[in-house]
């Protein structure tokens, strides 16, 4: 069975820093692309980073770029989100996702296991 | 950014009504379209894929169809489990956008 366990979120003050982490188990991690997904409370969701299965090509969307740093570590099956520069706006649930439709060389990322999320409140 | 845009917001129906909801995108994404179903304080759920693809284990009442900018989600026969809201995504080029969800509720 696939499982996606996020930890790492909580409250945090703007502008400070957060790690999110996602353990995955169930299945071979180093074959699969990954990516953050969050969800602000009662809002949409909102793609957010995207890494490959070798980590050499990671995308970012534009509301997080240079703010957050996406990565893994296929030997430990972990995925993770090191948050910086953290505003109001980047509340929300964080939900590790597997992507079955990208390959190394193109991504086309739709999301076929989601974790349980964790989420993260950024306010004084 | 391909924006991606659902009709309606949200309806109202009743178990055993046939409900179809549509996803336009902004520019052609082919059939990179995939559909997903998220329950309150749940993880969202994949339901379908490649625009018509049904994901292992949905049950056969989903059908997914469209290519090019228009797509919809049918849902045959509605059930008591299938009150929800429904996502689109396109995964045709970055960034990656999800639409701004359906909200099925009872009648």
């Amino acid at each position: 069975e696939v499982q996606l366990v996020e930890s790492g979120g909580g409250l945090i003050q703007p502008g400070g820093s957060l790690r999110l982490s996602c353990a995955a188990s169930g299945f071979t991690f180093s074959s699969f692309s990954m990516s953050w997904v969050r969800q602000a409370p009662g809002k949409g969701l909102e793609w957010v980073s995207y890494i490959n299965s070798r980590s050499s090509s990671i995308d970012y969307a534009d509301s997080v770029n240079d703010r957050f740093v996406m990565s893994r570590d296929n030997a430990e099956n972990s995925l993770h989100l090191q948050m910086n520069s953290l505003r109001a706006e980047d509340t929300g649930v964080y939900y590790c996702v597997r992507d079955p439709g990208s390959t190394v060389l193109t991504p086309k990322p739709y999301f076929d296991n989601w974790g349980q999320g964790t989420l993260v409140i950024v306010s004084s | 950014a391909i924006r991606m845009t659902q009709s309606p917001s949200s309806l109202s129906a009743s178990t055993g009504d046939r409900v179809t909801i549509t996803c336009r995108a902004s520019q052609g994404i082919s059939t990179y379209l995939a559909w997903y179903e998220q329950k309150p304080g749940k993880a969202p759920k994949l339901l379908i894929y490649a625009s018509s693809t049904l994901q292992s284990g949905v049950p056969s009442r989903f059908s997914g169809g469209g290519s090019g900018t228009d797509f919809t989600l049918t849902i045959s026969c509605l059930q008591s489990e299938d009150f929800a809201t429904y996502y689109c995504q396109q995964y045709y080029t970055y960034p990656w956008t999800f639409g701004q969800g359906t909200k099925v509720e009872i009648k």
